[in-house]
């Protein structure tokens, strides 16, 4: 079965601080993944996906980035953070099943 | 494209009785839904899938209902317990080079 690996599990930054979270994937290969924000209390805000190593598609303009340098890697990247960035960030995969994953997310606090 | 609405955004349920979260979707072309359960902090996880070639599903505890005819899914859970308390999500599997979308959940609070 699929498992999902994100970190840290919760960060404190300042604001114009850069931002590095990472996703990696055990037990599939070539998997669409998938970065998600959440609010508190509200729904999944999808930001990037992926369809392969080096493939990245946006889905709404902002101030954060993502890469995928292996297969089984999923980046998101700021270079200055902002207030607005605060948020839970989630890591999804969706394998050769057709269930989509979800990482334990990342709490992000930005100050 | 989808939609995904959730009735009641939040349900307050005693222990021991049993819980309906209800979930409408708008694409009459999707055929896989899955139902996901958060707890506070941590990710979503799997809880029941069910195909459009059926109209009922049964796990421990939980059952999905699909009605096609009206777009409408529910998740029964029985004997709603303490750990049953969560944000549920259903999530209709995308169409072809879409992606999925999720409403903003149910927070179920079960109450002692």
């Amino acid at each position: 079965s699929q498992t999902i690996h994100q970190w840290p599990a919760t960060l404190v930054q300042p604001v114009g601080s850069p931002l590095s979270l990472e996703c990696t994937v055990e037990g599939t290969s070539n998997p669409n993944l998938y970065w998600y924000r959440q609010a508190a209390g509200r729904g999944l805000q999808l930001l990037f996906y992926s369809v392969g190593i080096g493939q990245i598609s946006s889905e709404v303009p902002q101030n954060l980035s993502a890469s995928r340098p292996q297969d089984r890697q999923f980046i998101l990247s700021s270079k200055k953070l902002l207030l607005s960035d605060s948020g839970f960030y989630l890591c999804a995969c969706l394998g050769s099943q057709e269930t989509q994953y979800f990482g334990p997310g990342t709490r992000l606090l930005v100050l | 494209g989808e939609s995904v609405g959730l009735h009641l955004p939040t349900l307050s349920v005693q222990e021991g009785d049993n819980s309906i979260i209800n979930c409408a979707y708008s694409n009459s072309a999707s055929d896989y839904f899955i139902w996901y359960k958060q707890e506070s902090g941590k990710g979503p996880q799997f809880i029941i899938d069910i195909r459009s070639n059926m109209d009922k599903r049964q796990g421990q505890r939980v059952t999905v209902l699909l009605n096609k005819t009206v777009k409408h899914l529910s998740l029964q859970i029985a004997a709603t317990q303490p750990g049953d308390s969560a944000v549920y999500f259903c999530a209709p599997y995308p169409p072809h080079g879409q992606n999925f979308v999720f409403g903003p959940g149910t927070r179920l609070s079960v109450l002692p």
